[in-house]
């Protein structure tokens, strides 16, 4: 059974923290893994997307990583900010020509000022 | 670019009523994704459409979950009758081939 699953569930950082986001999935046979950033009210805004073959993305201050044959991923954030604070979502997919995703469960995020 | 639009955003129904989402994806992506995400869970597939075919629709409750997309642009989601396990967000997302998917804000549903 294909699973994700992402630690800590919640996280709460004083501004100017860096901090990492883990995610672990059980399927190896992954195409690509992708973050996602998701706010109170809103859908899902796409962070960082890794190719299998890729080892580690980044943007801006966010690096993400993946080590697919021990089945993780982590996303670091460099010098957090209160408008960091959302929900981080892990997603895998299989599957280049459907794309499905599956998704963690998510990492809530506070940043405090 | 407009993004995917979703309507309503809030729906409030007791058990057993029927209820309706609707979906417009971006101009020109050809792949569409219903998603039901429930407090506290990653959102899960629930049907997938490739034009306005059906690509996957494994874990779609089909005794009370019906989608269609008619003319492969809007597609609606439909639950007769709801439960009360139904309550969650509903998210709609839009692909172009070998892009990502771009979600829209969704519609939270809750069944009284």
């Amino acid at each position: 059974k294909q699973e994700v699953t992402q630690i800590p569930a919640a996280l709460s950082v004083p501004e100017g923290e860096n901090l990492v986001l883990n995610c672990s999935f059980t399927d190896s046979a992954i195409y690509n893994l992708q973050w996602f950033r998701q706010d109170p009210g809103k859908g899902l805004t796409s962070l960082l997307l890794i190719q299998s073959s890729q080892r580690e993305q980044t943007s801006g201050r966010l690096n993400a990583s993946l080590d697919k044959s021990s089945g993780r991923s982590t996303l670091y954030i460099a010098a957090s900010q209160p408008g960091d604070s959302a929900t981080y979502l892990c997603a895998v997919i299989y599957g280049g020509a459907t794309n499905k995703l599956i998704f963690g469960t998510g990492t809530l995020l506070a940043v405090q000022p | 670019e407009a993004g995917v639009a979703q309507s309503p955003r809030y729906k409030i129904i007791e058990k057993r009523q029927s209820v309706a989402f609707w979906c417009n994806p971006i101009s020109g992506h050809a792949t569409l994704y219903w998603y039901q995400q429930i407090l506290g869970q990653g959102p899960k597939l629930l049907i997938q459409f490739q034009n306005n075919g059906v690509v996957d629709d494994s874990q779609l409750p089909k005794d009370r979950f019906s989608a269609e997309r008619l003319k492969g642009v809007d597609s609606t989601l439909k639950i007769q009758p709801a439960k009360l396990e139904d309550s969650a967000v509903y998210l709609c997302a839009s692909r172009q081939v070998k892009d990502t998917q771009y979600f829209g804000p969704g519609t939270r549903l809750t069944v009284l």
